[in-house]
């Protein structure tokens, strides 16, 4: 049962552009929604987290948008770097627990 | 601080033999994870690991075991290898307060023929 819906499965966007990746989930006491980066030959590296009590987190480029009622939240990259080609993960976990349940995963590519 | 070091980077077996892959946490780090990256099933959870006690586990058959050692060093076995169980396996460290960030190692990349 996949509880992380992950969505687009690729994306394409032009340096400059701001690139959006959207996750569902289904389990309600999921209160701990991280993003990971992962570039090819490396393990995932953390990029932003947001818990439920607020309903966005900056952080310089990337944004967390939440929305607690939808069950949803998504990451947003603003003027998107070639560098920030790579694949990207959305995952959830519950209190007191490190299982992180991931998303499928998007593979972004940055165009000049 | 180094980060977390997985050992061996790369491994070939063959359907029916044994694997011990080995993991060190970044230092002070007491919980370590296990997961098991493919292409058609994503990242999954196989068990962690917090002071030698397992305290979580995923869906996984029980060919898949893990252990920690007193300096939190951990590993994974895998018995009797099917050819579904070629992976990247990934271990991660966090310390001791839960849903703290977890550091990822670069894996073991395990094919198995």
């Amino acid at each position: 049962q996949q509880q992380v819906k992950q969505s687009p499965q690729s994306l394409i966007v032009q340096k400059g552009g701001i690139s959006i990746i959207n996750c569902a989930y289904e389990n309600t006491a999921f209160d701990y929604f991280p993003w990971y980066q992962q570039f090819p030959g490396k393990g995932p590296a953390l990029l932003i987290a947001i818990r439920p009590d607020v309903s966005e987190k900056k952080e310089g480029r990337f944004t967390i948008s939440f929305n607690k009622s939808a069950k949803q939240f998504s990451l947003h990259i603003m003027d998107s770097q070639p560098g920030d080609s790579a694949t990207y993960f959305c995952a959830a976990s519950m209190v007191g627990n490190e299982k992180l349940t991931f998303g499928t995963g998007t593979r972004l590519t940055i165009i000049p | 601080k180094a980060g977390v070091t997985q050992t061996p980077r790369y491994l070939i077996k063959t359907r029916g033999q044994q694997v011990t892959l080995s993991c060190s946490p970044i230092s002070g780090h007491r919980s370590v994870s296990w997961y098991q990256q493919t292409p058609g099933q994503g990242l999954q959870f196989l068990f962690e690991y917090f002071s030698e006690t397992q305290r979580n586990k995923g869906n996984f058959p029980g060919r898949f075991s893990g252990r920690q050692f007193s300096n939190s060093r951990s590993e994974m076995n895998v018995s009797t290898l099917e050819l579904g169980d070629s992976a990247l396996y990934l271990c991660a460290s966090s310390s001791t307060v839960t849903q703290e960030t977890q550091y990822f190692g670069p894996g073991t990349r395990l094919l198995v023929l």
